[in-house]
């Protein structure tokens, strides 16, 4: 147990339907980052939060919004899903805002649309 | 544009063989360097982490290089075990500007009896 908690594990939806992830972080890591992994595809970075705070952005969708609660859980909410978002989503996090020793990864939500 | 480039894409051994993973790279300036192995359908667990000085790096089985000078690092997998079969990514990280570190696409390891 990587101590970053993932739920739910597998989600399966159909297209134009919106969608709720759920990460939360190692004890005492205040940044939460955001990955989507698609099938053969290497893990792509989508959004970081540190300490509530948005403090990154990569390739997310406009359809894609994440936010971090005050307890630093993270939510990422997927809506007006196509085919093609059906990925592995990961969460990591670290103490920091710059990840200086690593990220820790949770196991990961699979995510299949229909 | 930092990119990092991993080959080869996919690789089978027997058990108990070596093999050997490369990752080239063109992130600049470099920070530091890290290998992670996934296995299929987990998160990402770290292996080692090398910085600009360092050359090699041991993990048990698992022993790391880094030539700063040529841009490129390598995963050697000594006596290979079946638990060895996973996807093996290679991240790297600038200093300075965006730390957000750029991920290769992996080499994926498949160790047969």
């Amino acid at each position: 147990d990587s101590g970053v908690t993932q739920t739910p594990k597998h989600l399966i939806t159909a297209t134009g339907q919106r969608v709720t992830l759920r990460c939360s972080p190692r004890s005492g890591d205040l940044s939460v980052y955001w990955y989507q992994q698609s099938l053969d595809q290497g893990l792509q970075f989508l959004i970081q939060y540190y300490n509530g705070e948005e403090r990154a952005k990569g390739n997310i969708l406009e359809r894609f919004s994440a936010q971090q609660f005050p307890d630093l859980h993270s939510e990422l909410n997927l809506s007006s899903l196509e085919l093609g978002d059906s990925a592995l989503y990961f969460c990591a996090s670290s103490v920091g805002a710059e990840a200086n020793y690593g990220y820790t990864f949770g196991s990961g939500t699979r995510l299949t649309v229909v | 544009k930092n990119q990092v480039e991993q080959s080869p894409q996919s690789l089978i051994i027997l058990e108990g063989k070596n093999c050997t993973l490369q990752c080239n790279y063109t992130v600049s300036p470099f920070s530091n360097l890290r290998w992670y192995k996934q296995d299929t359908g987990r998160g990402p667990v770290s292996l080692t982490i090398m910085t600009f000085s360092e050359n090699t790096k041991s993990n048990g089985r698992y022993t790391a290089t880094l030539d700063a000078d040529t841009k490129q690092s390598s995963l050697h997998i000594t006596a290979s075990q079946l638990s060895d079969s996973a996807s093996y990514i290679c991240v790297v990280r600038a200093s300075g500007g965006s730390y957000i570190p750029t991920f290769g696409r992996g080499t994926s390891l498949i160790v047969h009896p």
